[in-house]
């Protein structure tokens, strides 16, 4: 298995630009999470999913920022329009949902820096 | 938010040495689990430990549990240079539920 994939690696952008990061979770797998890791903040949980429908999106900074899972192997995360206050590493992962095992598998991130 | 602390923030040995790594958390879990991260790159699992065991082994790993005390321990026997990275608890309170990550310990394996 290729693991969780993530696209772009990096991506460098201007404030005011829209943003899709793309994420391909591990096959087989039904819960699916974006978190998002700065220096100040940490590794933080943006939002869910659980059989392709969001649980949770308390974590989304605001309202420029969507998530969406079409299918159970496609998610995205946007923000629209960006602010250089969003650079961070965004990561994916997915976990298989099996009864008390809860081990997550991270993709290698999204390196967003926005100018 | 976070869930807890990571202490040393960063631990710098010498290869061969023992590593030990402390973690703190604030509510009441399911898992804890201890992940790696190099330099640039994804977290990597490394164990996990349920609420209801005191200790886990893994290869040069060792786990430790104290729920009374909401506290966790990390030791890395024989540490070698390729362990150099940041290591982070992270507590979940169930299957398919988020991590909330600690802040890590930065750990350096000078050879």
């Amino acid at each position: 298995d290729a693991g969780v994939i993530q696209s772009p690696r990096h991506e460098v952008t201007e404030m005011g630009q829209e943003v899709t990061l793309r994420c391909k979770p591990i096959s087989g797998h039904n819960s699916l999470f974006w978190y998002r890791q700065t220096m100040m903040r940490g590794l933080e949980l943006l939002i869910y999913f659980n059989n392709n429908v969001p649980i949770d999106d308390s974590g989304m900074p605001e309202d420029r920022f969507s998530a969406k899972m079409p299918n159970a192997s496609f998610s995205t995360l946007k923000i629209q329009p960006s602010e250089p206050r969003d650079s961070a590493v965004y990561f994916c992962a997915s976990s298989s949902g099996l009864a008390g095992v809860n081990e997550q598998f991270f993709g290698p991130g999204t390196r967003l820096t926005v100018l | 938010s976070q869930q807890g602390e990571e202490d040393p923030q960063a631990l710098s040995i010498q290869e061969g040495e023992n590593a030990t790594m402390n973690c703190s958390y604030k509510t009441s879990i399911n898992n804890l689990q201890w992940y790696r991260q190099n330099s640039g790159r994804g977290l990597v699992h490394l164990i996990l430990i349920r609420s209801n065991e005191r200790e886990k082994h893994s290869g040069r790993l060792r786990v430790t549990l104290d729920t009374s005390k909401k506290s966790s321990s990390l030791l890395i026997t024989a540490s070698r240079a390729a362990d150099t990275a940041s290591y982070f608890c992270a507590t979940d309170t169930g299957g398919n539920t988020p991590l909330v990550f600690g802040k890590g310990t930065r750990l350096s394996v000078i050879a």
